[in-house]
C-alpha cells in the first residue's frame, strides 16, 4: 500500500459528460501528480501540485483541470469527454520541494470509460 | 523524438531466465534513474533508482546506466512468475517532472 488514495476505482460514463477523480497524497507529501495511462501512450504526465499551487504542467487537455485543496487532496476534473480519454488515470505524490528525487508514490488509479 | 523509449514487447521467457530490459534517452542533462513496476490493475512502485553513471544491485536486480550512450538497464537474474509485470523506466532533471518511458510487458513462463 503506497498510501495514495484515489476514489473512484472505476468510472463509465457517456461522451460529453463531466467527471471529478479524487485523490488523497500519502501523510506529509506536500506535491501532487497527475498521469494519464493508455494502451498506446504509456504514462503521461498531466500536471503537478505543491502545497496548493500549480507547479508543472504536461500534456493536459484544456478540457481537463485540476485543483489541491488547504487538506492537500486533489481533484481532476475532467470535462466534455471523448472516447479517447478513456483510460487509466493516476495521482502520485512525493515529497516537499526540497528533498525531491523524482520518487513517487502512486495510487492505484482510476479507469474512466468512456462510451 | 520521445525523451525516454523502450520498447513495449511484450517479453516472454522461461522461468530462471536473464531478463534484461532496456530504454534510451534523449537529454544529457538527466541525471536521476528510476525503474518501476507495475502489476496488473495496480500503480507503478519504485523498484530501483540510480544517479548518474553505473551500477546499482538489490538482490536479483541490477540497474545500469550508461551516460555515455544515454542507456539504461535493467537485469533481472533468476526470473520468477511473479516477476511478471510492466517495467516502465523513468528519469527526473529537476523541475519535479518525472519522465516515464512506455513500458515493458514482462511474462514470466512457469
Amino acid at each position: 500500500d503506497s498510501g495514495v488514495t484515489q476514489t473512484p476505482k472505476h468510472l463509465i460514463t457517456a461522451t460529453g459528460q463531466r467527471v471529478t477523480l479524487r485523490c488523497s497524497p500519502r501523510s506529509g507529501d506536500l506535491s501532487v501528480y497527475w498521469y494519464q495511462q493508455s494502451l498506446d501512450q504509456g504514462l503521461q504526465f498531466l500536471i503537478q501540485y505543491y502545497n496548493g499551487e500549480e507547479r508543472a504542467k504536461g500534456n493536459i487537455l484544456e478540457r481537463f483541470s485540476a485543483q489541491q485543496f488547504p487538506d492537500l487532496h486533489s481533484e481532476l476534473n475532467l470535462s466534455s469527454l471523448e472516447l479517447g480519454d478513456s483510460a487509466l488515470y493516476f495521482c502520485a505524490s512525493s515529497v516537499g520541494s526540497s528533498g525531491y528525487t523524482g520518487e513517487l508514490f502512486f495510487g492505484e488509479g482510476s479507469r474512466l470509460t468512456v462510451l | 523524438q520521445k525523451e525516454v523509449e523502450q520498447d513495449p514487447g511484450p517479453l516472454s521467457v522461461p522461468e530462471g531466465a536473464i531478463v534484461s530490459l532496456n530504454c534510451t534517452y534523449s537529454n544529457s542533462a538527466f541525471q536521476y534513474f528510476m525503474w518501476y513496476r507495475q502489476y496488473s490493475r495496480k500503480g507503478p512502485e519504485l523498484l530501483m533508482y540510480t544517479y548518474s553513471s553505473g551500477n546499482k544491485e538489490d538482490g536479483r536486480f541490477t540497474a545500469q546506466v550508461d551516460k555515455s550512450s544515454k542507456y539504461i538497464s535493467l537485469f533481472i537474474r533468476d526470473s520468477q512468475p511473479s516477476d511478471s509485470a510492466t517495467y516502465l523506466c523513468a528519469t527526473y532533471t529537476g523541475g519535479f517532472k518525472t519522465i516515464f518511458g512506455a513500458g515493458t510487458r514482462l511474462f514470466v513462463k512457469a
